[in-house]
């Protein structure tokens, strides 16, 4: 089991430039999220998705956008970077729901640089 | 909507210290409660979790949590720190009566030293 995967680690982008990240889970969950980590600030919700097909905003959605392209996968684009988007970025999922338990599990992370 | 306060952005302490990082949530139904640990360059694994029955629940590493639900806290603590505690330290709230979003704390930024 890989659990959450996210590619890439890594990326330097210019102002105005787009870019995807992507995740992928393997624990069969319903519920995929997108956080951004700034120092000081936590982490953030950009979007989520609770169920495969259904998409909604988090706290910071502006300047971007989401794909729920199958259960499995949950990526993010950014349209036009700018040098505020610079941060760690984190994809996130969980079995999802109503229920009385829930748990989230992390990938490593995407720490993207905008110039 | 719930909210979650960390009370130390940046704690200091020697190896052997006992350890206390304290959260508060703001929420009046029944959650389930998380700590997850960041080790420098790497992503947040899950500490403990508490979702019902004995508030003081273990979890890895020799760390444990105690919820108090009069006080609306869940303090994480060890007794024994080592240099390899090293790590930012995240509560996190779920609401069980919604669709149940995830809400962290600003994190607390440990540093153990030699």
């Amino acid at each position: 089991n890989a659990g959450v995967t996210q590619t890439p680690k890594f990326q330097v982008l210019k102002t105005g430039q787009s870019m995807t990240l992507q995740c992928a889970q393997d624990m069969n969950h319903n519920s995929m999220y997108w956080y951004r980590q700034d120092p000081g600030m936590g982490l953030r919700l950009i979007y989520y998705s609770a169920s495969e097909g259904t998409t909604d905003k988090g706290e910071v959605p502006n300047g971007y956008n989401v794909s729920r392209l199958n259960k499995r996968e949950f990526s993010l684009r950014l349209e036009s970077a700018a040098p505020s988007q610079t941060s760690v970025y984190f994809c996130a999922s969980s079995r999802g729901g109503r229920g009385l338990t829930d748990t989230q599990y992390f990938g490593p992370g995407t720490r993207l640089t905008v110039l | 909507a719930q909210s979650v306060s960390q009370h130390n952005h940046h704690v200091i302490l020697s190896e052997a210290a006992s350890l206390e990082l304290g959260c508060n949530y703001s929420y009046g139904g029944t959650v389930n409660l998380f700590w997850y640990v960041q080790y420098p360059g790497q992503h947040l694994q899950l500490l403990l979790k508490y979702f019902s029955g004995d508030p003081l629940v273990k979890g890895i590493k020799g760390f444990e949590a105690e919820f108090i639900k009069s006080k609306f806290s869940f303090n994480l603590r060890k007794p024994s720190v080592q240099w390899s505690d090293t790590a930012e330290y995240f509560c996190a709230v779920r609401a069980t009566d919604s669709w149940g979003k995830f809400q962290f704390g600003a994190g607390t930024q440990v540093v153990v030293t030699p």
